[in-house]
């Protein structure tokens, strides 16, 4: 029944990796965005995404690469970990026109050793 | 460039009736939210202001003046369950949500 569902929960990496973080929502919404949270608790938005256009943060390093397989995923692929990639991030999605909010997914705590 | 500015702490006894302010700067506004996080938890959604005035939720209430660039979150008859943080988020065009620093609410009894 879960809505947004993100996995892994918690990931726990060595500087220099590759990992993906996988996003999969079954609300049926027609937008999935990718947001970091930092230890001091701040939401920035990194990927915006729907099937018609990919917005981009431009402060966003491109080792970080959203992929789509469908409109339903939205997963997160990240290349070359550094220590200042650690952070929470959260999977989210919402349907255009609509006034409820984003849904968020649990969360992915990533931690680069 | 977006900004939103929301105080950091607020404290308040159960029970309490208690409002937590944001002011932003931006361009393209559509509309202002607000976003609910335990620790350890995700933002879960309580409320959206398109155009001014006060929406109430049960013991949640948002407001929106876009003239004055200011709305806050109200928060009556407070539970220690209601200890989180509390995000107000600007929507723009896009259908992005900007988000403010967040605001921890500490519910004492």
């Amino acid at each position: 029944d879960t809505a947004v569902s993100q996995t892994p929960k918690y990931l726990v990496t060595q500087m220099g990796n590759d990992k993906s973080i996988k996003c999969e929502q079954n609300l049926g919404h027609d937008t999935m965005y990718w947001y970091k949270q930092d230890s001091k608790k701040f939401l920035k938005i990194m990927f915006s995404y729907n099937n018609k256009e990919l917005i981009i943060n431009e402060t966003v390093p491109n080792r970080f690469s959203p992929k789509s397989p469908d409109k339903a995923h939205l997963n997160l692929h990240i290349n070359s970990l550094e220590l200042g990639d650690s952070a929470v991030y959260f999977c989210a999605s919402s349907l255009t026109g609509a006034n409820y909010g984003y849904t968020f997914g649990s969360g992915t705590r990533l931690t680069v050793v | 460039g977006q900004s939103l500015e929301q105080p950091s702490e607020v404290t308040a006894v159960e029970g309490a009736i208690v409002q937590i302010n944001c002011t932003y700067q931006t361009s393209g506004f559509y509309g202002l939210s607000w976003y609910q996080q335990h620790d350890g938890g995700a933002p879960t959604f309580l409320s959206y202001n398109a155009l001014d005035g006060l929406e109430e939720t049960g013991r949640f209430s948002s407001f929106l003046s876009r003239s004055d660039s200011y709305g806050y979150l109200l928060l009556q008859e407070l539970q220690m369950k209601d200890s989180a943080s509390y995000f107000c988020a600007v929507t723009n065009a896009g259908n992005m949500l900007t988000f403010g620093g967040g605001t921890r609410l500490m519910v004492k009894p």
